[in-house]
């Protein structure tokens, strides 16, 4: 079974200060992603990355930073940590073009900002 | 912008029956995928579907092939363990960069 493993699995942060948030995939998938979710609410998309080294925009990009500096790795960084980010974050990764390119999540990181 | 819409918002059985949820879409989509979330807020992956229906137990989930505009997920004799929220996700395709959009939920409650 595939793993996506996120780290720190909650996280307290104050505000205006930077938060890194990390992804690690063993599926040797080249899509991962990072999403958030509000109490109630499902999931939407922050950045995503298709290789090593590039990422792009997903749907609400601002105030948040990624970085995928391996094909294995996504990072999730919060520069200026606001009220407004507190939140469950999932990292996730797929495979696309195959057929089958089901979203395998990690356990998320629950982050307050206080 | 392109919406799925999940319905029931919440659902209540007893152990032992059958029920169904539906996503709808605003627009035509590629594929659809169907997760449930646990009490501990974990996602679990059940169904990717670019048409027709996949099977898996008591779970079946089909995918409209012509209009490509909804999803079901059919539980068939309800157990405890099915408790949960599900969600569904669909991918537009296209220019959409290959972003799913994700449903508000469907909280399942299944009682003894």
């Amino acid at each position: 079974e595939a793993a996506v493993t996120q780290s720190p699995r909650s996280k307290v942060a104050v505000t205006g200060g930077k938060v890194t948030l990390s992804c690690h995939q063993t599926n040797n998938h080249d899509y991962m992603y990072w999403y958030r979710q509000d109490t109630g609410h499902g999931l939407r998309l922050i950045h995503y990355s298709y290789v090593a080294d590039s990422t792009e925009k997903g749907d609400i990009p601002d105030g948040y930073k990624a970085s995928r500096p391996s094909q294995e790795n996504f990072s999730l960084i919060l520069e200026l940590a606001s009220l407004s980010q507190t939140a469950v974050y999932f990292c996730a990764s797929s495979e696309k073009g195959t057929g089958n390119e089901r979203l395998f999540f990690g356990h998320g990181t629950k982050l307050s900002v206080l | 912008g392109d919406q799925v819409e999940q319905s029931p918002s919440a659902l209540s059985l007893h152990e032992g029956t059958d029920s169904a949820l539906r996503c709808n879409f605003t627009t035509t989509m590629r594929s659809v995928q169907w997760f449930r979330q646990n009490s501990r807020g974990s996602l679990i992956s059940l169904f990717y579907l670019a048409s027709g229906t996949k099977e898996n137990g008591r779970l079946k989930s089909a995918f409209d092939s012509k209009e490509r505009r909804y999803s079901t997920l059919h539980i068939r004799d309800a157990q405890l363990e099915d408790s949960g929220t599900y969600f569904c996700a669909a991918e537009a395709g296209g220019g959409s960069g290959n972003k799913l959009i994700f449903g508000t939920g469907t909280l399942l409650s299944v009682k003894p």
